[in-house]
């Protein structure tokens, strides 16, 4: 079984700090995305990235950055978190196309205070 | 532009039988996913339709029309742990780019 895993579920920032979301996958993976969830407006994707040291912008990629320095690994880095950053982040990898089967962490929900 | 709509919300009764839509306006279509996603939890894999047609697993079916830009997932002999959302993706051809996902649909099953 593929396995996707984030972090932390639940993190609570302040305005204007550094966050760092984690997310690893053990499926040696070529392709690797963050989503934001919020009710109402269905999974946006942010970032996603098809190859280490690749990205490419989503639909959303403002106020965020991603690194991916190794193959299993991808990070979402809010620079200066801000209240309408508080959402449920998913990450979710492919095998070897970025649009196959798509699986999913578990998530985090971050909350800017 | 691209544009997936689904119904926002569906109630049902345990034992019955729901339909969901989900019609796509997209530029270009290789390919379309139904996932479900448990309130709080992460999105899970249920079918791919690639071809137009009817494609049937245990209690879940779903079924395509490429000419219609229309698919929907049927669920069968619903049970409460099926109240969930229910996200259609399309698929785009183009290599590099990634799935779209629709809002998703609320789907609350009683007793």
């Amino acid at each position: 079984d593929v396995k996707v895993t984030q972090s932390s579920r639940y993190l609570v920032k302040r305005t204007g700090e550094k966050v760092f979301l984690e997310c690893v996958q053990d499926m040696d993976h070529e392709n690797m995305f963050w989503y934001r969830q919020d009710p109402g407006l269905g999974l946006r994707l942010i970032y996603f990235s098809y190859d280490v040291k690749m990205k490419e912008k989503g639909d959303i990629p403002e106020g965020y950055s991603v690194s991916r320095e190794k193959k299993e690994r991808f990070s979402l880095i809010l620079e200066s978190a801000s209240t309408n950053q508080t959402s449920m982040y998913l990450c979710a990898s492919t095998r070897s196309r970025s649009t196959d089967t798509q699986y999913f962490g578990p998530g985090t929900r971050l909350t800017v205070l | 532009g691209q544009n997936i709509d689904q119904p926002t919300e569906m109630t049902a009764t345990e034992g019955a039988i729901v339909q969901i839509n989900c019609t796509y306006q997209t530029s270009g279509f290789n390919g379309l996913f139904w996932y479900q996603q448990h309130a709080g939890e992460a999105p899970t894999f249920l079918s791919y339709n690639v071809l137009d047609g009817l494609e049937e697993k245990g209690r879940f079916s779903s079924f395509l029309s490429r000419s219609k830009g229309y698919s929907y997932l049927l669920l069968k002999e619903l049970q409460m742990k099926d109240s969930a959302s229910y996200l259609c993706a399309v698929r785009p051809p183009q290599a590099g780019t990634a799935l779209i996902f629709g809002k998703g649909t609320t789907l609350s099953v009683s007793s």
